[in-house]
């Protein structure tokens, strides 16, 4: 484990369904993150969370919803998905603007179908 | 505007070599330099944290280092395993703490 734990690993969905990812830190960090990676792509940063607030939304379509309700969980309400959401989601958290550096979880590798 | 450049995008070797990983930046006014390792389908596993300051760290077979003045560093791995064939990442952390990955470096290692 690499003290930030995603659930579920793997996730089928169809497009009208409703589900929602989550992630969690126990390491003190005060800032989380969502990243999505898509085959053969970089990473893209979704959402930025600090001190519990959203500071950063990089034009993220309304079907994805994030929540923090506190300094160790994250979550990523999905509903009314596309098949090019297919990716894997990956949750990240940093202490003091990433000073210390940036922990990964392992991911959530989503389908919709 | 950062932009981080790894080269080679893919690498083969047979195991036991020593190997190099070169990563370039262009923007110098970095907090830090991070390398990950991802294997497929997974997600990103830190290797090393080089802060602005610092011009290397070690960590077992790994040494990374760093030159901020000419916007590089590399990755090498010695005596390189089978089970280190993944792809690595380069990553700067900005001053306003905004990561920049570069593409990867995807290394097979073959018995």
């Amino acid at each position: 484990e690499t003290g930030v734990t995603q659930t579920p690993r793997h996730l089928v969905m169809g497009m009208t369904n409703k589900k929602s990812l989550k992630c969690e830190q126990h390491l003190g960090h005060n800032a989380m993150y969502w990243y999505k990676q898509s085959a053969k792509k970089p990473l893209e940063l979704m959402f930025v969370y600090s001190l519990e607030e959203r500071v950063e939304n990089n034009s993220v379509p309304s079907r994805f919803s994030p929540e923090c309700p506190n300094s160790s969980h994250l979550f990523l309400h999905l509903h009314t998905l596309q098949p090019e959401d297919s990716a894997l989601y990956l949750c990240a958290s940093s202490q003091d603007g990433g000073f210390y550096g940036y922990t990964f979880g392992s991911g959530t590798r989503l389908t919709v179908v | 505007k950062q932009e981080v450049t790894q080269i080679p995008a893919a690498l083969s070797v047979p195991e036991g070599e020593n190997l190099v990983l070169n990563c370039s930046f262009t923007d110098s006014a970095i907090y830090n330099l991070q390398w990950f390792r991802q294997d497929p389908g997974k997600g990103l596993t830190s290797l090393l944290l080089i802060q602005s300051s610092q011009r290397e760290q070690t960590s077992g077979r790994l040494n990374a280092s760093l030159d901020k003045s000419s916007g590089r560093s590399t990755l090498y791995i010695a005596a390189s395993q089978p089970g280190d064939s993944a792809t690595y990442l380069c990553v700067t952390t900005s001053n306003t703490g905004k990561l920049i990955f570069g593409q990867g470096t995807t290394l097979q290692v073959k018995p």
